[in-house]
């Protein structure tokens, strides 16, 4: 079956220590995102991919950093985490972005703790 | 600024219907998508409207007024299954999805 597929589930990392967060996709979609998302809130855009072009949002923290080595795989990089970033991450596809084609499809997410 | 609003929880009774408002504000509006989350998971696609009008796909429907920015999912024949987070994100002029945080949803036998 076509997924979105994140790793690891659940991670754990100390306060400073760099993290990285994996996402792969069988969909073949154009469009990769990462979300961050706290109890209770909205899912929050930090980036995302159009292809191979990078969009960071304007309130994203330097600390945030992705990359996309091919259109299947999507890596979040935490580079410092502090207590403030323990979330779920969520990572994102689209096939395309307007002309219809702009539904999300989500995969089941990291979740970050710090200690 | 742009903005989503609908209610934070509403609880029903397993059997019954229910009606989850959403209201948006955006910089141009490219349509709107229900999304359910159940806690500890990520969100999961339930519809996408672009037209006015009411769609309907099987216990739940989805509803759009463009006119007065206003969306509501329908949830019939509610199942203790149903007891999730319900989001609203409304697609802004620039493609990006502008999410509310999410109605909780509770049902009880």
């Amino acid at each position: 079956d076509a997924m979105v597929i994140q790793n690891p589930r659940y991670q754990v990392t100390q306060f400073g220590k760099p993290v990285t967060l994996s996402c792969s996709q069988t969909l073949n979609h154009n469009v990769m995102y990462w979300y961050q998302q706290k109890s209770s809130q909205a899912p929050k855009l930090l980036f995302h991919y159009y292809d191979k072009d990078f969009n960071n949002e304007a309130d994203t923290p330097d600390n945030f950093q992705s990359r996309r080595p091919n259109t299947s795989f999507c890596f979040l990089d935490i580079r410092s985490p502090g207590l403030g970033d323990a979330a779920m991450y969520l990572c994102a596809t689209s096939r395309e972005q307007g002309a219809g084609m702009d539904t999300q499809y989500f995969g089941p997410g990291t979740r970050l703790t710090v200690l | 600024g742009q903005n989503i609003d609908q209610p934070t929880e509403m609880t029903a009774t397993e059997g019954a219907i229910v009606q989850i408002n959403c209201t948006y504000q955006t910089s141009g509006f490219n349509g709107l998508f229900w999304y359910q989350q159940h806690a500890g998971e990520a969100p999961t696609f339930l519809s996408y409207n672009v037209l006015d009008g009411l769609e309907e796909k099987g216990r739940f429907s989805s509803f759009l007024s463009r006119s007065k920015g206003y969306s509501y999912l329908l949830l019939k024949e509610l199942q203790m299954k149903d007891s999730a987070s319900y989001l609203c994100a409304a697609l802004d002029s620039n493609y990006q999805l502008i999410w509310g945080a999410g109605t909780k949803l509770i049902i009880k036998p």
